[in-house]
C-alpha cells in the first residue's frame, strides 16, 4: 500500500540548515510528484514545494531563496533542504503524494531553538 | 498568490444535523480542461489532513458519500451530512489552480 514517512531532527539551531527525507513505498516516484507541506503549531497549513515525477520542481514563492526538493529515485527518498532557519520555522512538516495529497506522511516536528 | 478565505461554523454542530462549510478564492479555480482545481482536507486532532474531495466536488478512495463538494469558480461548499463525532476537527480548502498552491486558514468543527 501508498506509505509516505518523514525523518528528521527534531532540533535544529538558528542559522542553520534543515535536511528532512520523505522515504516512500507502494508507487514511483518517477510516475508521482511528492510535495511537502508544513504547519506551525496551532496554525494552518503552509504549501512549501513540489517535486514531480520528471524531476521538475515548484516552490512557495516565499520560500524559494531558502529551499531545495531533490529526490533519489533508486531510494525512494525525496529531500527538503531549507536554510537559514528561524524560530518562525518551528513546524511540523509533512510530505505527501501529488499535488492532489492523497495520501500523507504521519508529519515530523522540528524546533528551531538554541 | 491566490487567496483562500473559509468561514467559521456556529459550533458546536449537533449530532445527526448538516453542517456546511465555505471557502472562497481570490481568483477563478477553472481551469482550460474545465475542471476545478479546488481540494477539500480534514485533519482530526494530531494527525495528518485527509483528502476528502478533489476537483471542487469528486470524493477521494473511501470518503464516505456523507461528505460532498460543490461550488461555482470562486465561491465552494463543503457540505457534511448526519455528522458523527468522528467528522470533528478542523476542514481545509486548498486551490491546485496555479503556483504557489495555497489553502484556507481552515474551519474547525465541534460535535455536540
Amino acid at each position: 500500500q501508498v506509505q509516505l514517512k518523514e525523518s528528521g531532527p527534531g532540533l535544529v539551531q538558528p542559522s542553520q540548515t534543515l535536511s528532512l527525507t520523505c522515504t516512500v513505498s507502494g508507487f514511483s516516484l518517477s510516475s508521482y510528484g511528492v510535495i511537502w507541506v508544513r504547519q506551525p503549531p496551532g496554525k494552518g497549513l503552509e504549501w512549501m514545494g513540489v517535486i514531480w515525477g520528471n524531476g521538475n520542481t515548484n516552490y512557495n514563492s516565499a520560500l524559494k531563496s531558502r529551499l531545495s526538493i531533490s529526490r533519489d529515485t533508486s531510494k525512494s527518498q525525496v529531500y527538503l533542504k531549507m536554510n537559514s532557519l528561524q524560530t518562525e520555522d518551528t513546524a511540523t512538516y509533512y510530505c505527501a503524494r501529488d499535488q492532489t495529497g492523497d495520501y500523507w506522511g504521519q508529519g515530523v516536528m522540528v524546533t528551531v531553538s538554541s | 498568490d491566490i487567496v483562500m478565505t473559509q468561514g467559521v461554523l456556529p459550533n458546536p454542530v449537533p449530532s445527526g444535523e448538516s453542517a456546511s462549510i465555505t471557502c472562497r478564492s481570490s481568483k477563478s479555480l477553472v481551469y482550460k480542461d474545465g475542471k476545478t482545481y479546488l481540494n477539500w482536507f480534514l485533519q482530526r486532532p494530531g494527525q495528518s489532513p485527509q483528502l476528502l474531495t478533489y476537483w471542487m466536488s469528486t470524493r477521494a478512495s473511501g470518503v464516505s458519500d456523507r461528505f460532498s463538494g460543490s461550488g461555482s469558480g470562486t465561491y465552494f461548499t463543503l457540505k457534511i451530512s448526519r455528522v458523527r463525532a468522528e467528522d470533528a476537527g478542523v476542514y481545509y480548502c486548498q486551490q491546485v489552480r496555479e503556483y504557489p498552491l495555497t489553502f484556507g486558514s481552515g474551519t474547525k468543527l465541534e460535535i455536540k
